[in-house]
């Protein structure tokens, strides 16, 4: 069973910039939530996906968007990037049901200069 | 407002010295309390899912219980190896954005030799 990947692992932007992270969900999972987790804190919800949807949406503002495509696979867009968006990006995927698990990836480790 | 309350925010423990860690919450609706561990930059990883008021689940050295109010982690004979960053997470019944999972700030743990 392949688990939750996400790429890259680390990406430094400067203000101003736009990014693209990018998430692979677990085998058979068709949901994605992406969180947002700051150093010592814990991980706050952006978004969810299902089945393409946006189904769920996190206190964040409009440039943080996102897309899940056809193989259940999502992309995380925040354009405009401040520097509090310094933190790290993660991606979790689960299948809907009582108390359905989410499990993570990795994360990605953004830095905006 | 839903919440979730970790303490204590660190705890230091000698190897062999067992203690629990507390999840207080509240939540218009439980639909499911998880307990991950997160490594220094890296994404939590899913221990446990509780769903009602009594239950009990059991891994290795861990065990997380669940009442109408609270959660607790208790870990029993410790080793250097379970030194990591304890997360408790309440997934709500009610609301817009059923899915996600609305997280505490963690409890870092760090067991000495």
């Amino acid at each position: 069973e392949t688990g939750v990947t996400q790429s890259p692992t680390h990406l430094i932007k400067t203000r101003g910039q736009q990014v693209t992270l990018r998430c692979s969900s677990q085998s058979g999972h068709n949901t994605v939530s992406w969180y947002q987790q700051a150093l010592g804190q814990g991980p706050q919800f952006i978004f969810q996906y299902y089945r393409e949807e946006e189904n769920g949406r996190g206190n964040f503002p409009p440039r943080f968007s996102g897309l899940q495509f056809p193989n259940y696979s999502s992309e995380l867009n925040v354009n405009a990037l401040e520097l509090d968006d310094s933190a790290l990006y993660l991606c979790a995927s689960s299948f809907p049901g009582k108390g359905e698990t989410q499990y993570f990836g990795p994360g990605t480790r953004l830095l905006v200069l | 407002e839903d919440q979730v309350t970790q303490s204590p925010e660190a705890l230091r423990l000698q190897e062999g010295e067992s203690s629990s860690l507390n999840c207080s919450y509240t939540v218009s609706g439980l639909r499911g309390l998880f307990w991950y561990r997160q490594d220094p930059g890296k994404g939590p990883e899913f221990l446990f899912t509780l769903y009602s008021a009594g239950e009990e689940k059991e891994k290795e050295r861990l065990k997380a219980t669940l009442t109408k109010k609270e959660s607790f982690l208790h870990i029993t004979a410790p080793k250097p190896e379970d030194s990591a960053t304890y997360l408790c997470a309440v997934q709500a019944s009610y609301g817009g954005s059923q899915g996600n999972l609305i997280f505490g700030k963690g409890t870092k743990l760090s067991v000495k030799p």
